[in-house]
Formats: C-alpha cells, structure tokens, sequence
C-alpha cells in the first residue's frame, strides 16, 4: 500500500532555480525520509525528519513536516544540473519488530543547465 | 564506505525458472528488505527480514520467498519465475533503531522472458 504522494509528478527548472517537491501521507508516522534516485540505480538517503520535529536543513536541502496536515516538503536550493533525479519520500513506522518505510511514486527532477 | 551489494546488475531468466537474487552488506545491520520499483507504482515492499532466520512478509511477497541464513545476506527467490515479474529489483539495510535511513543497493533489472 501506498502511503507518501509526491507533487508533482515531474518538475522541470533552471540551472540555479529552487526546487520544492510536497508529499502526503495518510496515517501516523514516526520519521520521515527523502532519498534520491539517479536513472537505473538505487537510492540515496538525503535526510530524515522525526515526528515531533518541524524543519531540519541539510548543506542545500531544506525539509519541512507538518504532522497536523499529514504533508512534508522538500526544497533544494540553487539547483544544479546534478540534482536531476527522482525524489522520493518515504514514512517511517515502527510496527512489529522493526521500522518499515513505505514509499511514495516520486517527482522526477529535472535541471536544465 | 560502507555498502549494500546485490550480485547482478542485470539478469534475463526465462518463464518456470528458480531465481536468486542476493544482497550482501557490511555494515552489521539487523535489518534488511527486498523491495521492487515498477514505474507508476514506486517502491513496493516484498520481504523483509529484522535477523537472522526471522522474516516477514511485506505488501506483495506472493511468488517470492527470502532465506537469511547469515547476518550480513539476505537473497530473494522467485519459486518460478514468470513475466509480471520483470522488474527493477531493490535490496536495502538498516540498523535495528529505526531513526536511520536505509542504504540501498544498485538494484537488479530482471527481465523474465
């Protein structure tokens, strides 16, 4: 089951440009994640935010939650042509004996030099 | 630099063949999964294992088993392979504390013919 929704789906900018991706999610959770996807290859985690955390910067990335609302950003500042990719977020469950993430579809990122 | 390693980048295998993947990592996490990415459908749990011989099924473990027989490798077998499993195929670990991110492998593109 799907829990995260990226918006949008894709996303086209300028060398330089920000770069603001959303997600929702539908039940409680107790992180949540961003990871990136370069084509064809496996993912990369850029940063996790805990539930009772509002904002957390990371170098140019910068990821806001609000639990209220159910919904997460993240922006990437001064894009560059290296940041095309797809993002992807990711909740954070504690359920069981471990921690499971269930993933969103991703916005797919492109950065025109 | 730690890593999560699965054994083949890409792999053709014919319909009614037993398949294995394996996915090894070095960095002494209790957890593991094996997740496939289909496009339109994002990441999708399909097993995943919290130590060694202990494994649950995630969202779509139908036609899959997993064997985790050592910490460090976790395989997935397809019983017999068919077409609806041609899929881009992803191994990931993780510590035990569920305030970490995963790492991931490069995945494995199964194409079944």
């Amino acid at each position: 089951s799907q829990q995260g929704e990226e918006d949008p789906q894709a996303l086209s900018i300028q060398e330089g440009e920000n770069a603001t991706m959303n997600c929702s999610y539908k039940t409680s959770i107790n992180n949540l994640q961003w990871y990136r996807q370069n084509s064809g290859r496996g993912l990369v985690h850029l940063i996790l935010i805990r539930s009772n955390e509002r904002e957390k910067h990371s170098g140019r990335l910068r990821v806001t939650l609000d639990t209220s609302k159910k919904s997460s950003s993240l922006l990437i500042t001064a894009s560059r042509a290296a940041d095309t990719a797809s993002y992807f977020c990711a909740t954070g469950k504690y359920g069981g004996a471990t921690n499971k993430l269930i993933f969103g579809t991703g916005t797919l990122l492109a950065v025109q030099p | 630099d730690v890593k999560v390693t699965q054994s083949s980048r890409y792999l053709v295998k014919r319909t009614g063949e037993k398949v294995f993947l394996e996915c090894v990592q070095d960095m002494d996490h209790e957890n593991m999964f094996w997740y496939r990415q289909d496009p339109g459908l994002g990441l999708r749990l399909i097993y995943f294992s919290y130590d060694v011989k202990m494994k649950e099924k995630g969202d779509i473990p139908e036609g899959y088993s997993v064997s985790r027989e050592k910490k460090e490798r976790f395989s997935l077998i397809l019983e017999s392979a068919s077409t609806n499993q041609t899929s881009m195929y992803l191994c990931a670990s993780s510590p035990l504390n569920g305030n970490y991110g995963y790492t991931f492998g490069s995945g494995t593109r199964l194409t079944v013919v």
